[in-house]
């Protein structure tokens, strides 16, 4: 089954270190995003890719930093610049056609203490 | 940055009542709108879209939703809700022009449907 992996599905963090999320496709979608869930917020975009080796901030993407080298990933990394990084992460593909919607991981849910 | 309401936080209604969540948008241009749901356990998935044309646009489950530009809304409604339909909703535009995943999302109405 084509679909969007993420894992781990929980993570656990000591403030001060860093993190990657990683985020696997095999849909074959040019287009891959990271956002953040916060309760009460809505999700908010952190950074999107469209292309391999291409990458673009979003609207919260301070702390965080990503790399697009293959295709099928599009990991995350949470840095200790990072002021709140608890939260929930969803990755997302699209082949940003207007017939293919948005396809979304599972999540992880990272805390960090 | 644009901005997206959804002005109820959480909606609980019986079986078989009409359900209507409100979602309002603050861009002034060309829009895509989405609903979103999300089960609990499960990732997100996409409700219905609206691109253009037909302004009442109908999606899975029975679901459907109106946009009205003058008012910048885009309210989903469905007719006579069920259990099943407990669930995160929330609301999504994209910016015509923009890449198509780029979405800003209102905050989510949690509805609770009881049997």
């Amino acid at each position: 089954d084509g679909g969007i992996t993420q894992s781990p599905k929980y993570l656990f963090r000591k403030e001060g270190q860093n993190v990657t999320l990683s985020c696997e496709q095999n849909l074959n979608h040019d287009a891959m995003y990271w956002y953040r869930q916060d309760p009460g917020q809505g999700l908010r975009l952190i950074y999107y890719s469209q292309i391999v080796n291409d990458f673009q901030k979003g609207d919260i993407a301070e702390g965080y930093s990503v790399s697009r080298e293959k295709k099928e990933s599009f990991p995350l990394t949470v840095t200790s610049a990072q002021k709140n990084p608890t939260a929930f992460y969803l990755c997302a593909s699209s082949t940003d056609s207007l017939n293919s919607p948005l396809h979304f991981g599972n999540g992880t849910r990272l805390t960090v203490t | 940055a644009q901005s997206v309401s959804q002005h109820n936080h959480h909606v609980i209604l019986s079986e078989a009542a009409s359900l209507e969540l409100g979602c309002n948008y603050s861009y002034g241009g060309t829009v895509n709108l989405f609903w979103y749901v999300q089960y609990p356990g499960q990732h997100l998935q996409l409700l219905l879209k609206y691109f253009s044309g037909d302004p009442l646009v109908k999606g899975i489950k029975g679901f459907e939703a109106e946009f009205i530009k003058s008012k910048f809304s885009f309210n989903l409604r469905k007719p006579s809700v069920q259990w099943s339909d407990t669930a995160e909703y929330f609301c999504a535009v994209n910016i015509k022009g923009s890449t198509l995943g780029r979405l800003y999302f209102g905050r989510g109405t949690q509805l609770t449907v009881w049997p």
